[in-house]
């Protein structure tokens, strides 16, 4: 069974920072791009980031650029999320999500399979 | 950054009822969309990817149509378990984007 769990999440002061850890298991972690979603308080779903397999190809939304950085760890199948200059609107929920998808001509297509049950950052004075 | 427009935000519906959600992208993202459902305070969970491939393990009633720019999910029959927001996501193209969710409720 796959499973992600999130940790690392909790209170803050705007301009300070958190890392955020996903454990993986269940699957063969390293051959796996994994993503990270935040939910603001009773918001939708925003897209954060993307990191590939191998670590070389990573993505941000605009409003992360510049202060958030992913990483991985497939020695400990864990990936995390690295979080500085925190502002109030970063505070949400966090998940982490398994991509899946279809390569095809250098660009592949992938949508989130399995997900972790989130945890919490709340920026805050 | 492609955008995504769900409608209608808010479905009130009862048990048995056929409901269709509408998503609507800003440009043509093939049919490069999922679908997710979500229980409060719950991760979502995938429904559809593809537009029209159903995820292992969800029931049949649920079903998702379109290409292009204009996608529907389609549940047939409402089961209680099925009152939730639904999102949809492009993967077309970074950064993916969501649409801004379908309440359903009773």
């Amino acid at each position: 069974e796959v499973q992600l769990v999130e940790s690392g999440g909790g209170l803050v002061q705007p301009g300070g920072s958190l890392r955020l850890s996903c454990a993986a298991s269940g699957f063969t972690f390293s051959t796996y791009s994994i993503s990270w979603v935040r939910q603001a308080p009773g918001k939708g779903l925003e897209w954060v980031s993307y990191i590939s397999h191998t670590s070389t190809t990573k993505y941000y939304a605009d409003s992360v650029k510049g202060r958030f950085t992913s990483s991985r760890d497939d020695a400990k199948n864990s990936a995390f999320l690295q979080m500085n200059s925190l502002r109030d609107e970063d505070t949400a929920v966090y998940y982490c999500a398994r991509d899946v998808g279809y390569c095809s001509g250098g660009t592949c297509y992938r949508y989130f399979q399995d997900w972790g049950q989130g945890t919490l950052v709340i920026v805050s004075s | 950054d492609i955008q995504m427009t769900q409608s209608p935000s808010t479905l009130s519906a009862s048990v048995g009822d056929r409901v269709t959600i509408t998503c609507r992208a800003s440009q043509s993202i093939s049919s490069w969309l999922a679908w997710y459902q979500q229980k409060p305070g719950k991760a979502p969970k995938l429904l559809i990817y593809e537009a029209s491939s159903l995820e292992s393990g969800v029931p049949s009633r649920f079903s998702g149509s379109g290409s292009g720019t204009e996608f529907t999910l389609t549940i047939s029959s409402l089961h209680p378990d099925d009152f939730a927001t639904y999102y949809c996501q492009q993967y077309n193209s970074y950064p993916y984007t969501f649409g801004q969710g379908t309440k359903l409720e009773i």
